[in-house]
């Protein structure tokens, strides 16, 4: 099964940011959008925002605006969620996939997930 | 709060029959995508745009849809499909995704 390769794990103060990477096999997304997922410890999926590579558009849930950026790389086929002013509630495992929130086969490969503990 | 919203959880026996409902008003107009995680892995999903079945994902995973609710059947539910379940679908501007709740789902 191809996975989206992530980096590892982070460990973070309150208040500092995070920045995670996400890169394609072969080192291209062509025109898939990239989405970033994120599990708190024993909770739910939550969506946080998408970006389409080749247009470099991003979209952010609204809880996040102002905090999270996307943004791509397409010379490298890398894809960077970076998370500001973080507090412990950020603690999650972080994933990328490959797929927007309505294309055509939806989310269809997944990246390994980075953990990112807050902690002071 | 969530925009969709599913049952925390979801028991059957082996071999009988898993309906995992899932309701939001978006799901009129959006599509709906269902997936399935199991304890420390990736999501990987099992229904696409409504009622599709990616290739490599058993028969026994459909889906249906009725007015606002949704739902995710696994018929002759084995042991290896406790799971949880979540439906995702897009925000009623139809520009941002959203997941619902999750659906614990345990083979008894």
């Amino acid at each position: 099964q191809v996975q989206l390769v992530q980096s590892g794990a982070e460990v973070k103060k309150p208040g500092s940011s995070v920045k995670v990477s996400c890169k394609a096999p072969g080192g291209a997304f062509s025109r898939s959008a990239i989405t970033w997922v994120r599990q708190a410890p024993g909770q739910g999926l939550e969506w946080m925002g998408d970006i389409i590579p080749i247009f470099g558009s991003s979209s952010y849930a609204q809880r996040f605006q102002g905090r999270l950026t996307i943004t791509a790389d397409e010379s490298t086929g890398t894809v960077y969620m970076e998370l500001a002013s973080l507090r412990s509630e950020d603690t999650s495992v972080y994933y990328c996939a490959r797929g927007g929130h309505n294309t055509e086969y939806g989310m269809d490969v997944w990246g390994h997930g980075t953990t990112v503990t807050v902690s002071s | 709060s969530y925009e969709l919203t599913q049952p925390p959880s979801v028991s059957v026996s082996p071999g009988q029959t898993a309906r995992i409902t899932c309701s939001g008003d978006v799901l009129t107009k959006q599509y709906v995508y269902w997936y399935q995680q199991k304890p420390g892995q990736a999501p990987i999903v099992v229904i696409y745009r409504d009622n599709q079945r990616p290739s490599g994902i058993p028969e026994r995973f459909s889906a249906s849809s009725s007015g606002t609710t949704v739902t995710l059947t696994i018929t002759g539910v084995q042991a290896e499909d406790e799971s949880d379940f979540y439906c995702q679908s897009t925000d009623s501007s139809g520009s941002l995704g959203l997941f619902g709740g999750g659906t614990k789902l345990t083979v008894l």
